[in-house]
């Protein structure tokens, strides 16, 4: 069966300062991976997705990740954080095997900006 | 934004009570999901749907059920409201190339 795994459910990062947010898999399949960011009040938006083309996927608002099949992550990363990075974050696996697109997420990481 | 919409987007009922909610699409998706969100669980699948009238159950169906008799609409029903389905409610389809799952605004659900 697959899951995700998100260590961390709080992150505090200054601004300006990296954002690193861990994701690991287990999945008996190739995956499709995807990193979701939810901001107070609204839905899933999605921020990026590994499909198996490349390894390192850049997404929108300056974010990137990088598929380690070794290591079975998904790590999210940003460079230079800003305040308007201030939100949940949420890591998923597609279900290829079950042929229905199901999603299996993680439990979330909140990231928390300091001026 | 993959033209989804749910309604109501917020609701208080009672204990007891049924209670449906909406999913409505306008790009002729044929998968959707029901899912609901609380702190420390992430999202949860309660149903979803390949088709009309084609559904079937996520984690956590227990007391809901759903129907789709339109590509359009999807419904999620509880029979009985419980203070146990206090959540927020999201409505999602695939609609990308790669299984990628579009998501609607949310339904905050209280129930006393």
């Amino acid at each position: 069966a697959q899951s995700v795994t998100q260590l961390g459910s709080h992150v505090s990062v200054s601004e300006g300062a990296l954002v690193l947010l861990r994701c690991n898999y287990s999945s008996s399949v190739p995956p499709y991976l995807f990193w979701y960011v939810q901001y107070p009040n609204q839905g899933l938006q999605l921020l990026l997705k590994y499909t198996s083309a490349a390894t390192l996927v850049k997404g929108i608002n300056g974010f990137e990740a990088e598929f380690k099949k070794s290591e079975t992550s998904f790590h999210l990363t940003k460079p230079s954080a800003h305040m308007r990075d201030a939100a949940e974050y949420f890591c998923a696996v597609s279900d290829l095997a079950s042929g229905t697109y199901k999603y299996i997420f993680g439990t979330g990481t909140r990231l928390k900006v300091l001026a | 934004d993959a033209g989804i919409t749910q309604s109501p987007r917020h609701k208080v009922t009672e204990t007891g009570t049924p209670v449906t909610l909406r999913c409505h699409q306008t790009e002729n998706h044929r998968y959707m999901y029901w899912y609901r969100q609380d702190p420390g669980h992430g999202l949860r699948l309660i149903h979803y749907s390949y088709g009309v009238k084609d559904t079937d159950k996520g984690e956590v169906s227990d007391g809901y059920s759903v129907s789709r008799s339109k590509t359009e609409d999807f419904l999620l029903t509880l029979e009985s409201a419980t203070s146990s389905q206090t959540s927020v409610y999201f409505c999602a389809v695939t609609g990308g190339g790669y299984n990628e799952q579009f998501f609607g605004p949310g339904t905050r659900l209280t129930v006393l």
